[in-house]
């Protein structure tokens, strides 16, 4: 079963503007990571924050990290048309650090 | 640095016909996974190797797919014979180590059975 679940499911905004999606897991955590993913390609690491961690910024990516309500959320600020792709969070727990992984933020930039 | 190579890129097979997909990690890297994703859905792993030792087999359907990794580098997943649900992207990745576990992901191999 797919623990990390991704909301919304599809966001659509106009270039420049900021983009926020979420994610919520079950169980606790070694790491949670965000991941993008363009069309017919494979899967690119963008972050990863630890569960002692509570926010961690990378370029125009900010994502945070709410342990006791089992959440994570990835901010992308001043989007670009190249941001479009699909955004997927992938929790890491228990001793053998599997990922497990969500279905996926469709983002659609518009120019 | 390479990155992680899959072969073939694209794959169109008949039903019960076997097929079989390569996976070149980033050199250093211990693990390796194969992953499973359906349109719109994340990965779902199928197998994770240490080295050359497969160490989480759970969800792979052991009745039609197998997989190697021979001398802890290369992969191969196979599947023999195909169903027409085994159409999806195949994804292999590797990390550095199961702790270390920022993977990096090949291309792909969509396989269609038709």
């Amino acid at each position: 079963s797919q623990q990390g679940e991704e909301d919304p499911q599809a966001l659509s905004i106009q270039e420049g503007e900021n983009a926020t999606m979420n994610c919520s897991y079950k169980t606790s955590i070694n790491n949670l990571q965000w991941y993008r993913q363009n069309s017919g390609r494979g899967l690119v690491h963008l972050i990863l924050i630890r569960s002692n961690e509570r926010e961690k910024h990378s370029g125009r990516l900010r994502v945070t990290l709410d342990t006791s309500k089992k959440s994570s959320s990835l901010l992308i600020t001043a989007s670009r048309a190249a941001d479009t792709a699909s955004y997927f969070c992938a929790v890491s727990g228990g001793s053998n650090y599997q990922l497990i992984w969500g279905a996926g933020t469709k983002l659609i930039i518009k120019p | 640095e390479a990155g992680v190579v899959q072969s073939p890129r694209y794959k169109i097979i008949e039903k019960k016909q076997p097929v079989a997909f390569w996976c070149n990690p980033i050199s250093g890297h211990n693990t390796l996974y194969w992953y499973l994703q359906n349109l719109g859905q994340g990965p779902e792993l199928l197998i994770r190797y240490e080295n050359e030792e497969a160490v989480d087999d759970s969800q792979l359907p052991k009745d039609r797919f197998s997989a190697e990794r021979l001398k802890g580098v290369d992969s191969t997943l196979k599947i023999q014979p195909a169903e027409l649900g085994d159409s999806a992207v195949y994804l292999c990745a590797s990390s550095l180590s199961p702790s270390e576990n920022i993977q990096y992901f090949g291309a792909g191999t969509r396989l269609s059975v038709l």
